[in-house]
């Protein structure tokens, strides 16, 4: 079974450009998150879906930052315009969303930023 | 609020000796307690779970951790460290009523001494 798939695996753009990152959940998982690692510190949570609905968007830093999950499939986050502060590694996880003790995050590669 | 502390950003030790990684947590409710490990260029891989059952929990790669309610800890230990234990390890906590989502400790880099 694959595991989580991110795309592309390192981004490098100027500030003011438009990335756009994609996440690929595990087959049949419902429940697909994006987090954020900036350089020297913590992983934090940007936001969670349901299939396609927002379950809980309250990790996401601005309005610069937009993710969508057309159809409850795969993921796309985009940032525009991007500013320095977005530099970080982006991860994204995915569970089969039945909760309680067996629901286990599933995390992918990541995708690497660098806004120059 | 819930929270996670993991003391010491890096953490160095012989081959074969004992691992040690501390992980402390806040918790306003009953919490659930994970280690994942990330290798070089590779992505978060969850090493172990505490989910309330038996305190002390056994994980992939020999290693184990044991909750402590009294004590607010979850630390990661592993008897005889290996150099393929080389890598960032990370503690985090999360609740679940439903599908929620983790919070992570701020990471320990383990370095293993040839």
């Amino acid at each position: 079974e694959a595991g989580v798939t991110q795309f592309p695996s390192h981004s490098v753009i100027e500030k003011g450009q438009t990335v756009t990152l994609r996440c690929d959940p595990i087959s049949g998982h419902d429940n697909l998150y994006w987090y954020r690692r900036v350089m020297g510190k913590e992983i934090k949570f940007l936001l969670h879906f349901v299939k396609e609905s927002k379950q809980d968007e309250s990790g996401m830093p601005n309005n610069r930052f937009l993710a969508e999950r057309t159809g409850g499939t795969y993921s796309t986050l985009k940032v525009q315009p991007a500013e320095l502060e977005d530099s970080g590694v982006y991860f994204c996880a995915s569970s089969t969303g039945t909760g309680g003790d067996t629901d286990t995050q599933y995390f992918g590669p990541g995708t690497r930023l660098t806004v120059l | 609020a819930q929270s996670v502390t993991q003391l010491g950003s890096h953490v160095s030790v012989s081959e074969g000796a004992l691992v040690l990684l501390r992980c402390n947590y806040s918790s306003s409710v009953p919490p659930y307690l994970f280690w994942y490990v990330q290798y070089p260029n590779q992505g978060l891989q969850l090493l172990l779970k505490y989910t309330s059952a038996a305190t002390l929990v056994k994980g992939i790669n020999g290693f184990e951790a044991e909750f402590k309610k009294s004590e607010t800890s979850f630390h990661l230990t592993k008897p005889s460290a290996h150099m393929s234990d080389a890598a960032e390890y990370f503690c985090a906590v999360t609740w679940y009523s439903s599908a929620s989502k983790i919070i992570f400790g701020s990471g320990t880099r383990l370095s293993i001494r040839p």
